[in-house]
């Protein structure tokens, strides 16, 4: 049972304009939600966060939207910068027991110039 | 960046061989976390330790095991390896934070043949 759901497996945006990658989760019990960038040959890195307390979180170019009674969440890139091309992790957490994240399947973004 | 190694960061094996992959972290975090990165499925945690010698499950935890005797140090070993678990291989670290953010290492590719 996937608890978290990256239902896009890939994404092309034009260099300068919204990138947009979606998530869907199951369980309204989760309470923190991450997103994770990753290279080729490295370890993801975090991104930014958003509480289940708040709807939005912003960071430079990077915002995470939070609905909660649609139990979904967006992370929007403006502007889309070619460096952005990576894959992408939408993570959640606070239900399994402490400390623990479960991942979506990601998302590959690719900007084009 | 986090301070966390992995060793060997490649590896090609034979079926029925046990291997031992090793995470080093330098930051003195509490948790550490392996977790496997397959396509389709993203990141899934295997096993996870919450202190020396506190080790617990996760979600693909059959055919393996870890052991943690230095806050420092955590061990991943597939005792008798199968095609199945060719895989990335990341760990992770974090401290006692609402968020859980991780933070991840650079990764081990296994290939078991």
């Amino acid at each position: 049972d996937q608890q978290v759901k990256q239902n896009s497996p890939s994404l092309s945006v034009q260099e300068g304009r919204i990138s947009i990658l979606n998530c869907d989760y199951t369980n309204s019990m989760f309470d923190y939600f991450l997103w994770y960038k990753k290279y080729p040959a490295e370890g993801p890195t975090f991104l930014i966060s958003i509480s289940s307390i708040k709807d939005k979180n912003e960071d430079g170019r990077f915002t995470v939207f939070l609905n909660k009674s649609a139990k979904h969440l967006s992370l929007h890139i403006v502007p889309s910068q070619p460096g952005d091309s990576a894959v992408y992790f939408c993570a959640a957490s606070g239900v399994q027991g402490a400390q623990k994240l479960v991942f979506g399947q990601g998302t590959r973004l690719t900007i084009n110039p | 960046d986090a301070g966390i190694t992995q060793s060997p960061r490649h590896k090609v094996t034979e079926t029925g061989t046990p291997v031992t992959l090793r995470c080093h972290q330098t930051e003195n975090h509490r948790y550490m976390y392996w977790y496997r990165q397959d396509p389709g499925h993203g990141l899934r945690l295997i096993h996870y330790s919450y202190g020396v010698k506190d080790t617990d499950k996760g979600e693909v935890s059959d055919g393996y095991s870890v052991s943690r005797s230095k806050t420092e140090d955590f061990l991943l070993t597939l005792e008798s390896a199968t095609s199945s678990q060719t895989s990335v291989y990341f760990c992770a670290i974090s401290e006692n934070r609402m968020s859980n953010e991780q933070f991840f290492g650079p990764g081990t590719r296994l290939t078991v043949l």
